[in-house]
């Protein structure tokens, strides 16, 4: 039982262009969503995070939204960078040990 | 600073044999995460620590042991290996286990049985 979904497993965007990653969740026990970012043969990377006291979050280029009621949240990077080009998880913790369930990934391609 | 370590980068094993995955992190993190990632699925949590002595099982602890007897160090043990184990390991630190303070990874390593 999934409770963490990334139902899309690839992304391809321009340059200079809006990329929106989504993230659905089954376990209303979920308070707490983080982003990270993945390059081949490395560990993943702290992207960003949102409390569910919140329904947006932005660093930079980045922008995390958390619409609870629907138990989804998203990822915009803008503008988006060849350098984006990564796998990103979409991962949530709730309750007090914060262990992480991760989604399965979405492979973003930002073309030049 | 060289944050959470993890050695070997690749190995072969064969079935039935036995290794140690060693992790270590120079952050002072009491929390430390053993997961694994096979193809085209995301991390799955093995065990985890949250200080030197304490150790639980996270959602796919069959056939790993852990040991955490320092607050750097948290290997993880293959007793007999199996094909199904074929996987990449990451290993995950952080300062508690508390929102605003995210894991930090390794680069992983990468295990094949066969």
């Amino acid at each position: 039982d999934q409770q963490v979904k990334q139902n899309s497993p690839s992304l391809s965007v321009q340059e200079g262009r809006i990329s929106i990653l989504n993230c659905d969740y089954t376990n209303s026990m979920f308070d707490y969503f983080l982003w990270y970012k993945k390059y081949p043969a490395e560990g993943p990377t702290f992207l960003i995070s949102i409390s569910s006291i919140k329904d947006k979050n932005e660093d930079g280029r980045f922008t995390v939204f958390l619409n609870k009621s629907a138990k989804h949240l998203s990822l915009h990077i803008v503008p988006s960078q060849p350098g984006d080009s990564a796998v990103y998880f979409c991962a949530a913790s709730g309750g007090s040990n914060y262990k992480l369930t991760f989604g399965k990934g979405t492979l973003l391609t930002v073309n030049p | 600073n060289a944050g959470v370590t993890q050695t070997p980068k690749f190995r072969i094993l064969k079935i039935g044999q036995s290794m140690t995955l060693q992790c270590t992190q120079d952050m002072n993190h009491n929390y430390m995460y053993w997961y694994r990632q096979d193809p085209g699925m995301g991390l799955k949590l093995i065990y985890y620590s949250v200080g030197a002595g304490i150790t639980d099982k996270g959602e796919v602890p069959n056939g790993y042991n852990v040991s955490r007897s320092t607050t750097e160090d948290f290997p993880l043990r293959l007793e007999l290996a199996a094909p199904s184990q074929t996987s990449v390991y990451f290993c995950a630190s952080s300062p508690l286990g508390r929102e605003g303070q995210p894991q930090h990874f390794g680069d992983g390593t990468r295990l094949s049985i066969l």
